[in-house]
């Protein structure tokens, strides 16, 4: 029981680049988040899929696309990377459901943007 | 008014002494209520999950929720330097958790 994984762990793109982040979880959760978490600024919230099928945005969702591949996997794209997004990111993942429980993460991606 | 507020600390407690962090929310809608720790350069990780009004104790740590005045707060008994991290407060609104900026706390040998 891996819980929930991401990958990469680092990156390092330049200015305009894309990339894929991926995000696995293996707990049969219904709920996925990504957050980015810069200095001072807390987590804050991209994207997030509240169950298969669906994806909603976050509160800065800007320069970000999602996939809710099935309900294991859950992916952040960047279509053109900013130095603005030079951040860690995290994935999480809930049961969901009507009492809202406990979030797991994921080890962080932390990626630079040049 | 943001949504989840925390002092960002550094909050400096003498080891063995008790760690009290503070954090409120706006939302009256909100029914779940976390405390996550995080150290420095890993991920969050959920010490404390509270849903209803009073106190809940699990080992050497307290939250308390105070829902007629919006705050939560956790309490660090017997204070060891291993509590020493940023500690996230954390409030869902309705399928979304939104979390506080953290307060750093210190424990001092």
């Amino acid at each position: 029981n891996a819980g929930v994984t991401q990958t990469p762990k680092f990156q390092v793109l330049k200015t305009g680049q894309s990339m894929t982040l991926q995000c696995a979880q293996d707990m049969n959760h219904n709920s996925m988040y990504w957050y980015r978490q810069d200095p001072g600024m807390g987590l804050r919230l991209i994207y997030y899929s509240a169950s298969e099928g669906t994806t909603d945005k976050g509160e800065v969702p800007n320069g970000y696309n999602v996939s809710r591949l099935n309900k294991r996997e859950f992916s952040l794209r960047l279509e053109s990377a900013a130095p603005s997004q030079t951040s860690v990111y995290f994935c999480a993942s809930t049961e969901g459901g009507e009492t809202y429980n406990e979030q797991f993460f994921g080890p962080g991606t932390r990626l630079t943007v040049l | 008014q943001k949504e989840v507020e925390q002092n960002s600390g550094p909050l400096s407690v003498p080891e063995g002494a008790i760690a009290s962090l503070n954090c409120t929310y706006s939302d009256r809608v909100s029914q779940s209520f976390f405390w996550y720790r995080q150290y420095s350069g890993k991920s969050p990780e959920l010490i404390m999950s509270i849903y209803s009004n009073g106190d809940k104790e699990d080992g050497r740590f307290t939250a308390q929720l105070n829902k007629a005045s919006q705050y939560v707060s956790l309490l660090i008994r017997d204070s060891q330097p291993s509590d020493s991290a940023t500690y996230l407060c954390a409030v869902n609104r309705y399928d979304k958790i939104i979390f506080g900026k953290g307060t750093r706390l210190h424990i001092l040998p």
